[in-house]
């Protein structure tokens, strides 16, 4: 079936570098993808998202890649903090009917920044 | 503005026994979800709610598993008789959802269950 899935599930940089978590995925009829950041004991928080139509967006430090010909999505975090350990993930918006959108989240990424 | 509240954070049962969560969405926001996440995964849909009214609730194991929402506001989700597999932390989020367009979701911090 449909599936959204990382390649990597525990990435570890160290404070200040950047770091890029990817993203494979098979349904080509999303409309969005999305990033989620989850800290421990927290529920998902929507960090950024890119429409299907476009290929890069950035935002505060982050910038999201979209490859639709090999069904990839990756996400770079600059100068990577302490604040930034937390498990990432990748989650496909899709439409139902009407205004029903249907999210589907990938397994995660566990980023670890070492000071 | 306060966020999505949930409560309990944290329940331990034995099974067999019912349990039961419960959800306060953003003020105004007229859709609410359940997700249950196993440890490492994402979150799976399990309902969602439009105003008062379940609009997708295939994954609901209706079995055990029940939700309402009345007046549209708070949610509760509650399982009955609880399995050993039920253990998973269980989420709720709320979106504003306006005619031809997705709001975001937004989650609470979610009820980690543990069944023994």
């Amino acid at each position: 079936g449909e599936s959204v899935g990382l390649h990597l599930p525990t990435l570890s940089v160290q404070e200040g570098d950047n770091s890029i978590i990817n993203c494979a995925y098979s349904n080509s009829a999303s409309d969005y993808f999305i990033w989620y950041k989850q800290e421990s004991g927290k529920g998902p928080q929507f960090i950024i998202d890119i429409r299907s139509n476009m290929d890069k967006r950035q935002g505060q430090r982050v910038t999201v890649l979209l490859n639709k010909t090999v069904k990839h999505l990756s996400l770079q975090i600059a100068a990577t903090q302490p604040g930034d350990s937390a498990v990432y993930f990748c989650a496909e918006k899709t439409r139902g009917g009407g205004s029903n959108y249907k999210l589907t989240f990938g397994k995660g990424t566990l980023l670890t920044v070492n000071p | 503005e306060a966020g999505v509240v949930q409560s309990p954070r944290y329940k331990i049962i034995e099974k067999k026994q019912p349990v039961a969560f419960w959800c306060n969405p953003i003020s105004g926001h007229n859709t609410l979800y359940w997700y249950r996440q196993n440890l490492g995964q994402g979150p799976e849909l399990l309902i969602r709610y439009e105003n008062e009214e379940a609009v997708d609730d295939s994954q609901l194991p209706k079995d055990r598993f029940s939700a309402e929402r009345l007046k549209g506001v708070d949610s509760t989700l509650k399982i009955q008789p609880a399995e050993l597999g039920d253990s998973a932390v269980y989420l709720c989020a709320s979106s504003l959802i306006r005619k031809g367009a997705g709001g975001e979701q937004y989650f609470g911090p979610g009820t980690r269950l543990t069944v023994t």
